[in-house]
């Protein structure tokens, strides 16, 4: 059983351009988290979706930041006309139910964005 | 403000002693909490979860403790190895409604042979 994929693991984009992140959870895990970490700083909690929904999105920025996970296919955590201080790395965690049901969450790689 | 807090700074240990790292909170009344370990470059990986109603919980060389009247959590790794070495993140659940874990800064621990 594979873990949580993302990809790419590394990504490099220029001020203004389009940032996209994917993000396959483990199989049978239908609850998605994505987490930012800033250099030097904890983990911060972005927003929690299930398959078609946007469950909290209370940690994402309003603008520019969106994420999805459809019905088929991975989450994807979109950021339009990146700045330098996007630059971070973003985790996704996956999870088989709720983590207040005694879910712990499993994390992917990360994937490491660099914003020139 | 909720907040979490772990002690920023490393600690250093010799191998074959027990390592405590702390995690304190305030503004939560949590229903459980859990501790992760992050090595440099790779996502967090849990290790335990401790319950409101339990005051201890051991996983091999790995113990927590879980006390809600003074808001704290201890991490114990007892017989410590170097291949222990990593920072370790405490995550409580904002409102538990298993919907948002908020972590601490984490500790990072190194543990010389």
């Amino acid at each position: 059983n594979a873990g949580v994929m993302q990809n790419p693991r590394h990504l490099v984009r220029r001020r203004g351009q389009e940032a996209r992140l994917r993000c396959s959870p483990m199989k049978g895990h239908s609850h998605v988290y994505w987490y930012r970490q800033l250099p030097e700083e904890g983990l911060k909690f972005m927003v929690y979706l299930q398959k078609e929904n946007i469950i909290d999105e209370s940690g994402m920025p309003k603008e520019r930041f969106s994420a999805e996970f459809p019905k088929e296919g991975p989450s994807i955590l979109r950021i339009q006309q990146v700045v330098r201080g996007d630059s971070a790395a973003y985790f996704c965690a996956s999870s088989q139910k709720e983590t207040g049901s005694g879910g712990e969450q499993f994390f992917g790689p990360g994937t490491r964005l660099t914003v020139l | 403000s909720q907040k979490i807090e772990q002690n920023s700074e490393a600690l250093n240990i010799q191998e074959g002693k027990t390592a405590t790292l702390t995690c304190n909170y305030t503004n939560y009344s949590p229903a459980y909490l859990q501790w992760y370990r992050q090595d440099p470059g790779r996502g967090p990986v849990f290790l335990l979860l401790i319950r409101e109603n339990e005051k201890e919980k051991r996983k091999e060389r790995l113990k927590v403790t879980f006390d809600t009247t003074l808001k704290q959590s201890l991490f114990h790794i007892t017989a410590s190895q170097p291949a222990d070495s990593a920072t370790y993140l405490c995550a409580l659940d904002k409102n538990n409604a298993g919907n948002m874990l908020t972590f601490g800064g984490g500790t990072r621990l190194m543990v010389k042979p």
